[in-house]
């Protein structure tokens, strides 16, 4: 069973931040977070992850908030391009197998 | 760099022929998995290789799966006796190592279809 919840969908302008939020209420400590999108037709593809403190680089941003019980992932200026499904997953040390839930299918219109 | 290559990219096959699937993960990565994904679903594991370690087979769903990685590189999934429920996208990944701080990279996937 995932570990995480996310919306099943949204929405976003061209051009306007994104900001997709992701619940993981259960998380341990040791457990990083981690994000992948997946664009019709593709694998997945890894954006970031983090264990505590906000990373940032050259495709987005995450915040976890202080409790680790929620992350936001931040695109910036979303584009056209942007148009995926969003992939929050929790990763135990020593487990490599990603459980992927349904994810956020973001839309960014023009 | 290059990423991880898979192919084909696509195949069809009909239903009892056995197909061969193929990985070429990142360079310098150890660590080696195979997914599937069935039409709008999530990923299910299938198997993992680590180095010379044995791998986890175990989320293999029958017998007629197997899969090898040589000279810990190129990996192989084979499927005997092709059944219509396993057409679904084979996705490969890697990793430089199997810690949780090490993030898979996927290929594009294997879409099979079985008629």
């Amino acid at each position: 069973d995932a570990k995480t919840t996310q919306p099943p969908s949204m929405d976003c302008a061209e051009g306007r931040a994104a900001n997709l939020p992701c619940n993981h209420s259960t998380i341990s400590g040791n457990e990083y977070v981690y994000w992948y999108r997946q664009i019709h037709s593709q694998g997945p593809q890894y954006i970031i992850h983090g264990l505590k403190n906000n990373e940032t680089n050259e495709m987005a941003s995450l915040i976890i908030t202080e409790d680790r019980k929620s992350s936001t992932l931040i695109l910036p200026h979303a584009t056209l391009r942007d148009t995926a499904v969003y992939y929050c997953i929790v990763a135990s040390p020593g487990t490599y197998k990603y459980i992927f839930g349904t994810g956020t299918r973001l839309k960014v219109l023009a | 760099g290059a990423g991880v290559s898979q192919s084909p990219s696509n195949k069809v096959t009909e239903k009892g022929k056995d197909v061969e699937l193929r990985c070429d993960p990142i360079s310098g990565h150890t660590a080696l998995y195979w997914y599937r994904q069935s039409l709008g679903q999530g990923l299910e594991f299938l198997i993992y290789f680590q180095g010379n370690s044995a791998p986890d087979k175990s989320g293999l769903p029958s017998d007629r799966f197997s899969a090898e990685r040589t000279g810990g590189s190129v990996s192989t999934l084979t499927i005997q006796r092709t059944q219509q429920e396993d057409s679904a996208v084979y996705l490969c990944a890697s990793s430089l190592g199997r810690g949780s701080n090490q993030p898979q990279h996927f290929g594009d996937g294997t879409r099979l279809s079985i008629l």
